[in-house]
């Protein structure tokens, strides 16, 4: 069975602090895709970034990067430096194209950046 | 702003009614995606939609269907409404394969069944 976990509901951090937030999957397929998303308190969705399970290699994106390692399972994201603005609802997916197509949603992580 | 439009923004109706949602994507973009977000439920995928054809389904409802035009615009109809379906719902557009591996939200659309 496939199923994404985002243990951690809620992380309050201070301005300028590094902070990463967690994703552990679950899939015995050896083909699929991981997403992260963002919802502002606006409640808008932003797509951030799409990694296929072939592509291991480290993503940095400005102060945003990501790590994959398959041998954990895990998909875990950091922003560096945060801001005020990167207050929002992250979530975390799994997709599995091979077989019964799934789209699997984490539960999201709430992060407050306080001033 | 995304590019990708959706109407209404707001939809109150009753059980049992029938509602159509209306999704259109990014200029070039070939791909629809529909999402279903709750409290209850979280955020689900719903169906995705390719030049025209069903490209992959998730945890839609008999009630509920959707089709994508030949204009590229979508629809999403949700018949027999039940409280349980008061939701927001996106829509999403991406490129065609090899111009991206990027998604575009539209706004939403939300819907509260009385």
């Amino acid at each position: 069975a496939q199923k994404v976990t985002q243990a951690q509901t809620e992380i309050s951090v201070v301005e300028k602090e590094d902070v990463t937030l967690d994703c552990v999957y679950e899939t015995r397929d050896t083909t699929y895709y991981l997403f992260w998303y963002k919802q502002p308190p606006s409640g808008e969705l932003v797509f951030l970034i799409r990694r296929n399970s072939f592509d291991e290699q480290n993503e940095i994106s400005g102060r945003y990067s990501w790590n994959f390692q398959k041998s954990t399972s895990s998909f875990n994201f950091t922003i560096t430096a945060s801001q005020v603005v990167d207050s929002a609802v992250y979530f975390c997916a799994l997709i599995r194209t091979s077989g019964t197509y799934k789209y699997i949603f984490g539960t999201g992580t709430r992060l407050k950046v306080l001033a | 702003d995304s590019g990708v439009t959706q109407t209404p923004k707001h939809l109150i109706t009753a059980t049992g009614q029938r509602v159509t949602l209306r999704c259109s994507p990014r200029s070039g973009d070939l791909s629809v995606y529909w999402y279903q977000q709750s409290l209850d439920q979280g955020l689900q995928f719903l169906i995705q939609y390719y030049n025209g054809e069903e490209r992959a389904k998730g945890n839609i409802l008999e009630r509920f269907s959707a089709q994508q035009f030949p204009d590229l615009h979508s629809e999403l109809n949700l018949s027999s409404l039940e409280l349980g379906d008061s939701a927001l719902y996106f829509c999403a557009s991406s490129p065609p394969p090899g111009q991206g591996n990027e998604q575009y939200f539209g706004p939403g659309t939300r819907l509260t069944v009385t």
